[in-house]
């Protein structure tokens, strides 16, 4: 059980807009920054969004994160099959044994 | 070019050690915090530890705090996960992973870039 609580599946057609949840408490979403990653097929992870809606040099525009409370989520919109992939969120969690949480992962499929 | 490239994966006995090695390149090592971070196959990601730029500071996940010790050595650009009482459910894939800025604090960046990481198989 993760303490980051994602879907674990979510699906689209090409050009539409799929969101993706991550459920957390006060100690991890609700007082730090969220990051989401994106794992393509039989690669490592890949930083995608960064300090809750921020865009690294060379991701789409197409891919954008919003948080609010104890929650947070990815947008992709303008889906393409390119984008079907593991995608996880992830937080730092300020509780007694303070450490990095991840979400369990939504698999996205594009139909 | 930034790279980081693990090593030191295999196939052990439980209850017997290994260690790890993320041998980095293509920037200054010693600036930059760094992570070991794991998946299991088919599952997903778990974060295991994670040490500061200048060695000051270490944490670890429950699962394996007592068991495992992550150090660095800055004169060889190597970052090191040391894994006693290895268990089978410590089977998985092992990636190391920089911390996105340097001298950024560990717990309020992201991880960028990661390894194509080591697979550890615990098993009898």
């Amino acid at each position: 059980q993760s303490v980051l609580t994602q879907p674990p599946s979510a699906s689209g057609t090409p050009g539409q807009r799929v969101t993706i949840s991550c459920s957390g408490s006060s100690s991890n979403i609700g007082s730090n920054y969220v990051y989401w990653y994106q794992q393509l097929p039989g690669t490592a992870p890949k930083l995608l969004i960064y300090r809750n809606n921020q865009r690294p040099s060379g991701v789409p525009d197409r891919f954008s994160g919003s948080k609010s409370g104890t929650s947070a989520s990815l947008a992709i919109s303008g889906l393409r099959s390119e984008d079907e992939a593991d995608y996880y969120c992830a937080a730092w969690d300020d509780s007694l044994s303070a450490h990095w949480v991840f979400g369990g992962g939504t698999k996205l499929t594009v139909l | 070019h930034v790279q980081l490239v693990e090593s030191g994966g295999g196939v052990v006995q439980p209850g017997r050690s290994l260690r790890l090695s993320c041998a980095a390149s293509g920037f200054t090592f010693s600036s930059y915090g760094m992570h070991w971070v794991r998946q299991a196959p088919g599952k997903g990601l778990e974060w295991v530890a994670v040490i500061w730029y200048d060695g000051s500071n270490k944490y670890y996940a429950d699962s394996v705090k007592g068991r495992f010790t992550i150090s660095r050595d800055n004169s060889k650009n190597t970052l090191y996960l040391q894994m006693n009482s290895l268990r089978a459910e410590d089977t998985a894939v092992y990636y190391c992973a920089r911390v996105g800025g340097s001298y950024s604090d560990p717990r309020e960046t992201e991880f960028d870039p990661w390894g194509q990481g080591t697979l550890v198989t615990v098993s009898s």
